[in-house]
């Protein structure tokens, strides 16, 4: 089966704390597509990355960073020394090229606290 | 730059009454469009994508059907809103093949069936 597993549903911490979000995932294909989007309390989603099956390379984008390993079917992220302006719902999803279908994880929602 | 609008932003609808969600993107042509919803304490459930005008698959089979009558308008309908029909409506669209690039989502439509 197809699936996308972010286990934490909720995650608090003190602002300038290093976080980091998990996502698990499962496919059969060999070619695929993981991503990371925000959900501010606003509600509109923002695309954070994209990564292919074939790009194992890590990512940094400033506080941001990515941690993308095959063999353990994970895509995790981290934001290093986190602001008050992090806190939002965050989902992981996963775009399956031989289904042709994305599905995204539950969410994990994020509280920075200052 | 490229806009995505969605309206009305908030609806609160009877049971059994009609429903019709619009969604238009501006800075584009032949977007791919998604709607999405999203259940409280739910992740996003992809309903309907399209790749073209008159070009609409559905993800889920129940009574809400989605049209595509211009390049960059999509409408999400229902004859008859369930309570379960409650939750928030996403637009999106993305520029490459479906599915496999990012998405661009539109700020929500927050529906209510009482």
């Amino acid at each position: 089966a197809q699936k996308v597993t972010q286990a934490q549903t909720e995650i608090s911490v003190v602002e300038k704390e290093d976080v980091t979000l998990d996502c698990v995932y499962e496919t059969r294909d060999t070619t695929y597509y993981l991503f990371w989007y925000k959900q501010p309390p606003s509600g509109e989603l923002v695309f954070l990355i994209r990564r292919n099956s074939f790009d194992e390379q890590n990512e940094i984008s400033g506080r941001y960073s990515w941690n993308f390993q095959k063999s353990t079917s994970s895509f995790n992220f981290t934001i290093t020394a986190s602001q008050v302006v992090d806190s939002a719902v965050y989902f992981c999803a996963l775009f399956m090229n031989r289904d042709d279908k994305i599905i995204f994880g539950k969410g994990t929602r994020l509280h920075i606290l200052p | 730059s490229q806009t995505i609008h969605q309206w009305p932003a908030t609806l609160v609808q009877p049971v059994g009454s009609p429903l019709s969600l619009e969604c238009t993107v501006e800075g584009t042509s032949n977007p791919n469009l998604y709607w999405y919803r999203q259940a409280a304490g739910r992740g996003l459930q992809l309903l309907f994508y399209s790749v073209g005008i008159g070009q609409i698959s559905s993800e889920v089979p129940q009574n809400l059907s989605a049209s595509r009558p211009q390049d960059r308008q999509f409408i999400l309908s229902s004859k008859k809103l369930l309570l379960s029909d409650s939750g928030f409506y996403l637009c999106a669209w993305s520029a490459g093949l479906a599915g496999r690039d990012e998405q661009y989502f539109g700020p929500g439509t927050r529906l209510t069936v009482t």
